[in-house]
């Protein structure tokens, strides 16, 4: 069984801030790893993810993420935050090899200040 | 479709009444995923399809959820006798191919969901 953590339920933040978005996960066997965002009423939106390959993946909207396997942790983060990046943020695993099941942590309101 | 479609968006039921949410998935998706989503926690797996073949249900929380995908188009959810403890977002999604190996991490397009309040 898998089960995803996310460390911080909200984030605030002011705009050209730096942030980063806390995720660790636990398994027994090997998965993939996805972050979503969900804007104010719109549907999950895949931001980036990790199959294979390097462990710093690059997303849309300047996102980025770093897979660390023994750490179990696939942190996201971006250098300098805008208002429109207030949004939900869900971390999410799958299993290698399964039918793409998804696992989503509890999710971090990022709310972006002026 | 552009992209995955729900209905309705919205729903008030009285309790004890039965409601269907449909989904229709992005056009030539084989796999099909329905979630709920309580308020302030992440989507829940409820079942998935590979065409029409309901391949996981483990995740209904009991036997007055269904859902089903005759055609291996489009599905329907359907909450029998709703309880308020049943009201939350329903999500949907879609990806081509969600069985192993090669549609093992194909990306899955969510749909805006069906709110659901049992009142």
């Amino acid at each position: 069984a898998q089960s995803v953590t996310q460390l911080d339920s909200q984030v605030p933040v002011f705009e050209e801030a730096p942030v980063e978005l806390r995720c660790n996960y636990s398994s027994s066997v090997s998965v993939y790893l996805f972050w979503y965002v969900q804007y104010p009423n719109q549907g999950l939106q895949l931001l980036l993810k990790y199959l294979s390959g390097s462990t710093l993946v690059k997303g849309i909207n300047g996102f980025e993420a770093e897979f660390n396997k023994s750490q179990t942790s696939f942190h996201l983060r971006k250098p300098s935050v805008h208002i429109s990046d207030t949004a939900e943020y869900f971390c999410a695993v799958s299993d290698i090899g399964g039918y793409n099941k998804l696992i989503f942590g509890a999710g971090t309101r990022l709310a972006v200040h002026p | 479709g552009a992209g995955v479609s729900q209905s309705p968006r919205y729903k008030v039921t009285k309790r004890g009444q039965d409601v269907a949410l449909r989904c229709d998935p992005i056009s030539g998706h084989v796999s099909l995923y329905w979630y709920r989503q309580a308020l302030g926690q992440g989507p829940e797996f409820l079942t998935y399809f590979n065409y029409e073949a309901q391949q996981d249900k483990s995740g209904l929380p009991n036997d007055r959820f269904s859902a089903e995908r005759p055609e291996g188009s489009i599905s329907t959810l359907t909450i029998q006798r709703t309880e308020q403890r049943d009201s939350a977002m329903y999500r949907c999604a879609s990806s081509l191919t969600g069985t192993g190996g090669a549609g093992s991490g194909n990306t899955i397009y969510f749909g805006e969901g069906s709110w659901l309040t049992v009142v």
